[in-house]
């Protein structure tokens, strides 16, 4: 089947715009998970969603950043005001149980002008 | 909170050759996981190890995980330049989110 996909690719705004990014897991999959990696880092946790409830949000870094999986399967990670230091490629991970393999999405490359 | 160091930051072998990268938990691992990325793209699982001297291979990539929990090594042999790309560890948190260090890059020279 379809591996995790995320939309856009890529996504340039102004600093103090809001942005959406969205990911798409693999069907069935109940855990959903969204990372932010800056260059020559590693993935750096978000938000953990289990089912349709954010079930870990401590890694949000600030109350700009929400994410909401309403129908428990689709998510989408909005932005408030966005900031230069909030461009990132934004990854999403997906996987059929809270322990095990997460399969992740290709990401969405956000950069902030 | 747990911290993932991995070693080397960066690494070129000629194809052909063996390397080893290594990844050091501040905490005991309860399971560790390693990735592979390749630039602008996601990552792609590799294997997972759980239990203390763990072994899993697949074709020519073993990882290992020492006996105490704290270590884990990637192993690569005859390396090709299919093998390219940026090597993470992952180690799971309580049963939520992955932890990662920051990669090891490895170029493979023909």
């Amino acid at each position: 089947g379809a591996g995790v996909s995320q939309t856009p690719s890529n996504k340039v705004t102004e600093k103090g715009k809001y942005v959406e990014l969205r990911c798409d897991p693999i069907s069935g999959h109940t855990a959903l998970y969204w990372y932010r990696q800056s260059l020559g880092q590693g993935p750096e946790f978000l938000i953990y969603f289990q089912g349709t409830g954010a079930a870990d949000d401590s890694g949000l870094p600030n109350d700009r950043f929400f994410a909401v999986r309403p129908e428990g399967s689709v998510s989408t990670l909005k932005i408030q005001r966005t900031e230069r230091g909030d461009s990132a490629v934004y990854l999403c991970a997906s996987s059929s149980d809270r322990v095990g393999e997460q399969f992740f999405g290709p990401g969405t490359r956000l950069t902030v002008l | 909170s747990q911290e993932l160091e991995q070693s080397p930051q960066s690494l070129i072998v000629q194809e052909g050759k063996n390397l080893t990268i290594n990844c050091t938990s501040s905490k005991t691992l309860y399971g560790l996981y390693w990735y592979k990325q390749k630039y602008g793209e996601g990552l792609i699982f590799l294997m997972m190890l759980q239990k203390g001297g763990e072994e899993k291979s697949h074709e020519k990539i073993t990882a290992k995980l020492d006996e105490k929990k704290q270590q884990s090594s990637l192993h690569i042999t005859a390396s090709q330049p299919s093998h390219a790309g940026t090597y993470l560890c992952g180690a799971d948190q309580a049963g939520t989110a992955l932890i990662f260090g920051k990669g090891t890059t490895l170029s493979v020279s023909s």
